[in-house]
């Protein structure tokens, strides 16, 4: 069965720094891959997504994210961080069989002044 | 192009009650997903329809929750009766059809409170 790692369970970068948030994979083929963005009492909006081609992706809000197969490795970057980026970010997995999406745990976002 | 529309946004009931969200999908989507998000974790799949049939719904909790969409547009969860590790928020998605049906658009959600 597929499933989402993402390691860390709370980062806090101070506003203006790079931000890089760990997400890894476990599924035998190359899966689909996003990265959703969940603000308190919102539901999850889309910031970027991969299927196949060049492996770095750009999103919005200034988000881009590298799939490595390597290292089964799907992680968001964004050069400088904004003090309205703080939510919770999800990365989800879907294998072209079903189109279920499998979520990791989350990384909650905190930026300090 | 207006998104996913859930309703009610809250709600707070007691224990052994009954309770039912509603979920609109974006127009033209085929398919709809439901999803349990427990506070601290990922949301996790309940059921998933294509037009007005269940696609999978191996994780839903057969015994209190019931889904239907039974004319391929909006749709209805159910819990009946609600126990107390049923608070949480309930998401609904919907995805086009095609290769790009693998995206899946997310409503605000409905927070249920059970007490």
């Amino acid at each position: 069965a597929q499933s989402v790692t993402q390691p860390d369970i709370h980062i806090t970068v101070s506003e203006g720094a790079s931000l890089e948030l760990r997400c890894n994979y476990s599924y035998g083929a190359t899966p689909y891959l996003f990265w959703y963005v969940q603000s308190p009492g919102q539901g999850l909006q889309l910031l970027l997504k991969y299927f196949s081609g060049d492996t770095l992706v750009q999103g919005i809000k200034g988000f881009e994210a590298e799939f490595k197969r390597s290292q089964s490795s799907f992680n968001l970057r964004k050069p400088s961080v904004h003090w309205s980026d703080a939510a919770e970010y999800f990365c989800a997995v879907v294998t072209n069989a079903g189109n279920m999406l499998t979520f990791g745990g989350g990384t909650r976002l905190m930026v300090k002044p | 192009e207006a998104g996913v529309a859930q309703s009610p946004r809250y709600k707070i009931i007691e224990k052994r009650q009954s309770v039912a969200f509603w979920c609109n999908p974006i127009s033209g989507h085929a398919t709809l997903y439901w999803y349990q998000q427990i506070l601290g974790q990922g949301p996790k799949l309940l059921i998933q329809f294509q037009n007005n049939g269940v696609v999978d719904d191996s994780q839903l909790p057969k015994d209190r929750f019931s889904a239907e969409r039974l004319k391929g547009v909006d749709s209805t969860l159910k819990i009946q009766p609600a126990k107390l590790e049923d608070s949480a928020v309930y998401l609904c998605a919907s995805s086009s059809a095609g290769q790009g049906g693998f995206t899946q658009y997310f409503g605000p959600g409905t927070r249920l409170t059970v007490l």
